[in-house]
């Protein structure tokens, strides 16, 4: 069976205040390990695919990067517009389904 | 486009009433997806389709029945609704093609049953 950990639930910045966060997973043949933000009252909005261990992806702020047991969302120099929950998730070998994580909450002060 | 809605965006249902939730996809995905979100227990797959004419069961079926109408449209229908199946529910849909599984969300239902 397939699971997903995400630490730390929550988390605070201050503005500017470069962090991690961290999705643990264990998968039989990974075919890829995907990354959503959702923000209250809405539906996550895709963020990224990673596919192999040393692969990485960055969009504006963030930079997701992947090794063989777990994956992270690196938010640089952080906003207050980057606050959500952000959603890690893995499909295994031979699904068409998809396992998500519970998430983390970012929470992102002036 | 409008890419993946829902219908409708809220609900109050009473205990043993029953009720369609309607999502329609115009990215012409073959793969359609329901979940269930709740406070603390994440993302939770209900049903899905992993093409046209097939709908296999998720983590939490019981209480549901889908249908997979067409390419376009997956409903999620709540024969005898429960407090327990109170909850926010999201459509997604995914290509489902090659390596192509990133799943696309549509804006939810939240549902409340009394």
């Amino acid at each position: 069976e397939d699971q997903v950990t995400q630490s730390p639930e929550a988390l605070r910045l201050q503005e500017g205040e470069s962090s991690s966060l961290n999705c643990s997973y264990t998968v039989s043949g990974l075919r890829g390990l995907f990354w959503y933000r959702q923000d209250p009252g809405k539906g996550p909005e895709f963020l990224f695919t990673l596919y192999s261990a040393g692969e990485e992806k960055e969009k504006e702020r963030l930079k997701a990067t992947l090794t063989k047991k777990e994956s992270f969302l690196h938010i640089t120099a952080p906003k207050p517009e980057d606050s959500a929950t952000y959603l890690c998730a893995v499909r295994g070998s031979g699904y068409s389904t998809l396992t998500f994580g519970k998430g983390t909450m970012l929470l992102v002060s002036p | 486009n409008a890419g993946v809605t829902q219908t409708p965006k809220f609900q109050v249902l009473k205990t043993g009433q029953s009720m369609t939730l309607q999502c329609a996809q115009d990215m012409n995905h073959n793969s359609m997806y329901w979940y269930r979100q709740d406070p603390g227990m994440g993302l939770r797959l209900i049903y899905y389709s992993a093409s046209e004419g097939t709908t296999d069961k998720g983590e939490v079926p019981n209480g549901y029945n889908v249908s997979r109408l067409n390419k376009r449209e997956f409903s999620l229908r709540l024969e005898s609704a429960a407090p327990s199946q109170t909850s926010v529910y999201f459509c997604a849909t995914t290509p489902g093609t090659g390596i192509s599984y990133e799943q696309y969300f549509g804006p939810g239902t939240r549902l409340t049953v009394t």
